[in-house]
């Protein structure tokens, strides 16, 4: 595998429910972020991880988890979701935490809150 | 606070027609700018970025871009756009170090491109 790969791709769940999603980065890159792309609306930065560590968390609500467990792997954890969560959300990682390094994204998991 | 605009929200082009994608940025100081490419079910992709130098910048797939201070623009070009450049495609901007937050992007909207065979 090469590459940032996410999973599941795609995933309903109702507002109780507690789901995770994954993203792996084959880069051997030291930063990951998770995104969350809604329909006519910027792309927004949710959370940054720099070697394992949390960075920034851009005023997101409790219901979003993040982990990071090692320079690899990333994980978002949800609980009782909204339906205005429904949105794509983006994995991506980076060589440094720097805007001079590119930012490679995953396919997305396209969540749909019920 | 910055922000990035992208007028056209949807533009539709003829294979084997030229392409302008328009953006325009606003910012404190000359940021670094990026085009991103994301096809249906897809992450996105880098196309190019500038940082500084030479104001046209060449990137993948055939496209390049223009920065002009004076306009706050950075237009994404294609002289001949092929059905498989249909995709949604967007403007990125991100502060020069040492900026707080030296690593966050700003993007916009994003223009979707159709492509008539």
């Amino acid at each position: 595998e090469t590459g940032v790969t996410q999973t599941p791709r795609h995933l309903v769940m109702g507002m109780t429910n507690k789901k995770s999603l994954k993203c792996e980065q084959h880069l051997g890159h030291n930063a990951m972020y998770w995104y969350k792309q809604s329909a006519k609306k910027p792309l927004e930065l949710m959370f940054v991880y720099n070697f394992k560590e949390q960075t920034e968390n851009n005023s997101v609500p409790s219901r979003f988890s993040p982990e990071c467990p090692n320079s690899s792997h990333l994980f978002l954890h949800l609980h009782t979701l909204q339906p205005e969560d429904s949105a794509l959300y983006l994995c991506a990682s980076s060589q440094r935490r720097a805007s001079t390094d590119t930012q490679y994204f995953g396919p997305g998991t396209r969540l749909t809150v019920l | 606070a910055q922000s990035v605009t992208q007028p056209d929200i949807h533009i539709t082009v003829s294979e084997g027609a030229s392409l302008e994608l328009r953006c325009n940025y606003s910012y404190g100081a000359t940021p670094y700018l990026f085009w991103y490419v994301q096809s249906p079910g897809q992450g996105l992709q880098l196309l190019l970025k500038y940082f500084s130098g030479d104001t046209l910048v060449q990137g993948i797939k055939g496209f390049e871009a223009e920065f002009k201070r004076s306009q706050s623009s950075f237009n994404l070009r294609k002289p001949s756009v092929h059905w498989s450049d249909a995709a949604e495609y967007f403007c990125a901007v991100g502060p020069r170090p040492p900026g707080a937050g030296s690593y966050q992007l700003t993007f916009g909207k994003g223009t979707k491109l159709s492509v008539i065979p």
